[in-house]
């Protein structure tokens, strides 16, 4: 059972334009939603995370759109540049009011290719 | 401050076999957990350990095995290898408190 569904499976952007990657949950118990980014050879490192009780997040040319009666969330990235060049991974975990980490139910990851 | 650093990087072993990966977290992340990833799966939790003790397990075989050390290293084993285990093994360390989960660059295990 594939709890979070992601996508475009790949995605082509010219330089500076919008890169947008969507996601959708199933578990209404998660709490917590980061995007990872992950480059051929290294393991993902954390662009950016929301919670539900906001409806976005923005910090420099990534933003984080989270629609939690529709239970989606997007990743728009701005200006997108070549070297944005990755996979990237939407992530859901189920973390309550102790914040107990960490069990991430990944996406399947979208490839996004910048071009100049 | 280093980071999540996994030995060995790359492994080749047979069928049948066993191996056994490590894993140091950040200095002070007492959260670690490990994660499978291969082409046709994607990213898949396997199990994580605070303080010693497994918290989360995710849906691998008990050929999949780990544990936690007093000072919060992690080792994965798992056993009679088959040619589907061949993937990525990444270790993730957390302060175990609401906070970044962040991963190592991975072992690349392959099983012929």
């Amino acid at each position: 059972q594939q709890q979070v569904k992601q996508s475009p499976q790949s995605l082509i952007v010219q330089k500076g334009g919008i890169s947008i990657i969507n996601c959708a949950y199933e578990n209404t118990a998660f709490d917590y939603f980061p995007w990872y980014q992950q480059f051929p050879g290294k393991g993902p490192a954390l662009l950016i995370a929301i919670r539900p009780d906001v409806s976005e997040k923005k910090e420099g040319r990534f933003t984080i759109s989270f629609n939690k009666s529709a239970k989606q969330f997007s990743l728009h990235i701005m200006d997108s540049q070549p070297g944005d060049s990755a996979t990237y991974f939407c992530a859901a975990d189920r973390r309550g009011y102790t914040g107990t980490a960490s069990k991430l139910t990944f996406g399947t990851g979208t490839r996004l290719q910048v071009t100049l | 401050k280093a980071g999540v650093t996994q030995t060995p990087r790359y492994l080749i072993k047979t069928r049948g076999q066993q191996v056994t990966l490590s894993c140091s977290p950040i200095s002070g992340h007492r959260s670690v957990s490990w994660y499978q990833q291969t082409p046709g799966q994607g990213l898949q939790f396997l199990f994580e350990y605070f303080s010693e003790t497994q918290r989360n397990k995710g849906n691998f075989p008990g050929r999949f095995s780990g544990r936690q050390f007093s000072n919060s290293r992690s080792e994965m084993n798992v056993s009679t290898l088959e040619l589907g285990d061949s993937a990525l093994y990444l270790c993730a360390s957390s302060s175990g408190l609401r906070n970044t989960i962040y991963f190592g660059e991975g072992s690349w295990l392959t099983v012929v």
